[in-house]
């Protein structure tokens, strides 16, 4: 099936710094690459959904300006956590759907886990 | 705005029994609704799709049926391994919005 990659797979950052997320899709082009969180025991949590050439749809309550969203190209999207702060500490993921449509199944990255000190 | 609900947040079961889990949604009426398994620590990972007009969907010892006059979609593992332990989620059509999702495990 088709592959997603996220990375960092983990990242330690001091409170205040920014740090990026990547995630590509290694085998198709995705124009719609979507993020979520989720906290220890929660479920995945939508934040916003990236879209190539234009600028990332936000879920309601998810801060814009905290969390940059960048879709470069149809293989990459990037999420920046920005000012980091000890309660941004969660689990990323991405996840890609092959082609335009908006049917069937989402390939998800492996996740990455960000650790505000 | 639809909203899906998996009732158990956990499920306890011993090898070798019927698993089955539960997704009931509402102010929807999806063309399709997808099931997915998320080990701990990783990213989910597709399992069944199945479509309004399918009853029933079986892949290996995974069956999924779908009832869109009760808004309910049913998964079960049958002859269940302690390696089916995982959280597993639902989701409506494309969309990218998942249930609570339902936390199994499996004893030996």
């Amino acid at each position: 099936g088709a592959v997603v990659s996220q990375h960092p797979s983990r990242v330690i950052c001091k409170s205040g710094t920014s740090v990026k997320i990547e995630c590509r899709s290694l085998d198709f082009q995705a124009t719609t690459m979507f993020w979520y969180r989720q906290f220890p025991k929660q479920s995945l949590m939508l934040m916003a959904t990236s879209n190539e050439g234009s600028k990332a749809t936000y879920e309601q309550g998810v801060e814009k300006d905290k969390f940059l969203i960048n879709h470069a190209s149809l293989t990459l999207s990037t999420l920046t956590v920005t000012s980091a702060h000890p309660e941004d500490s969660s689990f990323y993921i991405c996840s890609a759907r092959p082609g335009q449509g908006g049917t069937g199944e989402l390939f998800f990255g492996e996740g990455s886990r960000l650790t505000v000190l | 705005s639809q909203k899906i609900e998996q009732n158990s947040e956990a499920l306890n079961i011993q090898e070798g029994k019927t698993a089955t889990l539960t997704c009931n949604y509402t102010n929807y009426s999806p063309a399709y609704l997808q099931w997915y398994r998320q080990d701990p620590g990783r990213g989910p990972v597709f399992l069944l799709l199945i479509r309004e007009n399918e009853k029933e969907k079986r892949k290996e010892r995974l069956k999924v049926t779908f009832d869109t006059t009760l808004k309910q979609s049913l998964f079960h593992i049958t002859a269940s391994q302690p390696a089916d332990s995982a959280t597993y989620l639902c989701a409506l059509e494309g969309d990218m919005r998942f249930g609570a999702g339902t936390r199994l495990t499996v004893k030996p």
